[in-house]
């Protein structure tokens, strides 16, 4: 079983440009999230979806990140204009519902270094 | 509000010594989940154990066990007969259920298995 697949896996961009990373959940899965991850820090969450719905979105900067999920399956999330500050690690995940005992499972993530 | 703290940023452990990483979580529902996740150095995270917080018993996966302690509100995890390979950042998470649904994480503990 293929797991969540992220790409790309590493992205370099000047300041101000748009930038788009996509995310594969895994099969099935209704779940899927959208994780930041500061060098250090541990993952902190930016959206998440229960199939095509975005059904927590507090943290998302919506301002400059937009995010969508169509039809239920991928995901993509933009960041237009970025920011020196948004040089991060954005992590996707998905699990296969929302029940508490379902683990998710994470693609290893879009390194982002804006200059 | 949730909150997971991990006091520890880095532990190490000789090969083939048991380890414990401490986690404590801060929660005022009653019904939530803790998880423990893996990520070496190639940036994904790796799921390795669960526990409810209505499991009588504690965890256990192979070399992993949670250390449950609800009334401390404690989840350390527990890594016996560590490998090399354990060399990684270990991060505490943990999901309310029926509330936010956030998957939550603490800021994570590097482990060094030295041989």
């Amino acid at each position: 079983e293929a797991g969540v697949v992220q790409s790309p896996r590493y992205k370099i961009i000047e300041k101000k440009q748009p930038v788009a990373f996509w995310c594969n959940p895994i099969s099935g899965h209704n779940t899927l999230y959208w994780y930041l991850q500061n060098l250090g820090q541990g993952p902190e969450l930016l959206i998440r979806y229960e199939n095509e719905e975005a059904v927590d979105d507090s943290q998302l900067p919506k301002d400059r990140f937009s995010a969508e999920r169509l039809k239920g399956v991928d995901s993509t999330l933009k960041i237009q204009p970025a920011e020196l500050g948004d040089s991060a690690v954005y992590l996707c995940a998905s699990s296969l519902d929302r029940s508490g005992n379902t683990e998710a499972f994470f693609g290893q993530g879009t390194r982002l270094t804006v200059v | 509000a949730q909150k997971i703290t991990q006091t520890q940023p880095g532990m190490f452990v000789q090969e083939k010594e048991a380890v414990t990483l401490d986690c404590t979580y801060d929660t005022s529902d009653q019904s939530y989940g803790l998880f423990w996740y893996k990520q070496p150095s190639s940036g994904e995270m790796i799921f390795l154990i669960y526990q409810g917080s209505y499991d009588e018993q504690n965890a256990t996966e192979g070399r992993y066990s949670l250390n449950f302690q609800k009334a401390r509100k404690s989840a350390n995890l527990v890594i016996s007969a560590s490998q090399l390979g354990d060399s990684a950042m270990y991060f505490c998470a943990m999901r309310e259920y029926g509330g936010s649904e956030k998957l939550v994480f603490g800021k994570g503990t590097k482990l060094t298995v030295n041989p």
